[in-house]
Parts: structure tokens; C-alpha cells; sequence
């Protein structure tokens, strides 16, 4: 069975500051792929960033990073130079061949001015 | 920029009600995804299409069913609304690549009230 754990129900981060926001999964398939999503409180989910299991390098995206460790079973996204737009809360989500995604329940982020 | 349109930002219905929600894409993808979202539980799948007339349960079917006759339409239909069917529904669309999902791209959510 796949899982998604996010350990971390809510974060504060002082504003300019980097935040690591904790994921970790667990799949029998060789095959994968994660990706984070931002909620704003507008509700709408919206794509940050992606890691496929081959990928030997971290996936960026400008003030986004992933810092996969596949050993660990780890994809924690990191969030450098804060904004007050960062606040929100983020879901890591698993993908297998199964053409579907597995959601963790959340990490609410909160920069403070 | 892809753009998925969900019908209505917030609905209040009655128990026993049939309770319709569209889910609009207009970036040509074949898949097609119903999720409701609950605090604590993240998003959990309902149903998702992956061609016209097409559908896969997925871990929540219970109590639903959807519609899929045209490719960028996409739609949940609850059919004896109750109160535990209060939830935010999210639908998302992406492309087919033949393995896994690509990015989900999602709309804005709506957030139906059972009473």
C-alpha cells in the first residue's frame, strides 16, 4: 500500500528566512514520483514542484527545492528567502503507475512579518 | 495557462438531495479526478476518468457516481445528499503518459454544505 506522512501539522518561519517542510512515503514500487502542491486559503491547489524516484539530481524551482533522499524515503521541500505569499498550507503527494495521487494530510505554514 | 472550472465556489443542500457538481478543463487532457478534502485527512480520491466515458473508483466511491460524455467535462454526482457528505470537493485534469499521472492541475474547489 502507498503512504504519505507529513509529520508536521503546522510551521513558522520568520519572514526571508528558509523553512524545510518534512514528507515521507512509503511504496514497494521502483517506479514513483512525488510532487508538492500549495493551498492557499482561496482553496485552489497549486503545483510547486516534482521528483521522479530516477532523478539523481534534486528537483528546483526557483524558491523551491526538494531534498530527496530515496534511501530514507524522504522528500521534504524547502522553501528559501520566505514571503508573506508562502503562507499556507502544503501537501506532498505520491504517484505510482497507478495513475493516481496519494495526498499527506498537510503542513500549515505561517511566515511571520 | 491551464484552467480547470469547477461550477460553484460554495453549495448548501438538503439531505436527500441529488446534488450535481461540473468540473470544466480546457487543456485537452484525458485524465480527470474527483477529490474531496477534510481537515486532517488531506485529499482523498473519489473517481477519475482517463477517457470519455471512462471512470476508475478510486478510494472513496461510496455514495457517488460521476459522468464523464465529453472530454473536458467532468462531473460528481451525489445522489441522496447527506450530512456526511459535507466536505470541499477539488477536481483536477492532467495528461495521460501511458505510466503514473502527470501534474494534476486543480480548480478552485467547492465547498458544498449537507444539512
Amino acid at each position: 500500500a502507498q503512504k504519505i506522512t507529513q509529520t508536521q501539522p503546522g510551521m513558522f518561519v520568520q519572514e526571508k528566512e528558509a523553512v524545510t517542510l518534512d514528507c515521507t512515503y512509503d511504496t514497494s514500487d521502483q517506479s514513483y514520483g512525488l510532487f508538492w502542491y500549495k493551498q492557499p486559503s482561496s482553496g485552489e491547489m497549486i503545483f510547486l514542484i516534482y521528483q521522479g524516484s530516477y532523478d539523481e539530481q534534486n528537483a528546483t524551482e526557483g524558491r523551491y527545492s526538494l531534498n530527496f533522499q530515496k534511501a530514507r524515503k524522504s522528500a521534504n521541500l524547502v522553501i528559501s528567502a520566505s514571503q508573506l505569499g508562502d503562507s499556507a498550507m502544503y501537501f506532498c503527494a505520491l504517484e505510482t503507475g497507478a495513475n493516481n495521487l496519494f495526498f499527506g494530510t498537510g503542513t500549515r505554514l505561517t511566515v511571520i512579518p | 495557462d491551464v484552467k480547470v472550472t469547477q461550477s460553484s465556489r460554495y453549495l448548501v443542500k438538503r439531505t436527500g438531495e441529488k446534488v450535481f457538481l461540473e468540473c470544466v478543463q480546457d487543456m485537452d487532457h484525458e485524465n480527470m479526478f474527483w477529490y474531496r478534502q477534510d481537515p486532517g485527512l488531506g485529499l482523498r480520491l473519489i473517481y477519475f476518468s482517463y477517457d470519455v466515458k471512462m471512470k476508475e473508483k478510486g478510494d472513496i466511491p461510496e455514495g457517488y457516481s460521476v459522468s464523464r460524455e465529453k472530454k473536458e467535462r467532468f462531473s460528481l454526482i451525489l445522489e441522496s445528499a447527506s450530512t456526511n457528505q459535507t466536505s470541499m470537493y477539488l477536481c483536477a485534469s492532467s495528461f495521460y503518459r501511458g505510466w503514473g499521472t502527470d501534474t494534476q492541475y486543480f480548480g478552485p474547489g467547492t465547498r458544498l454544505t449537507v444539512l
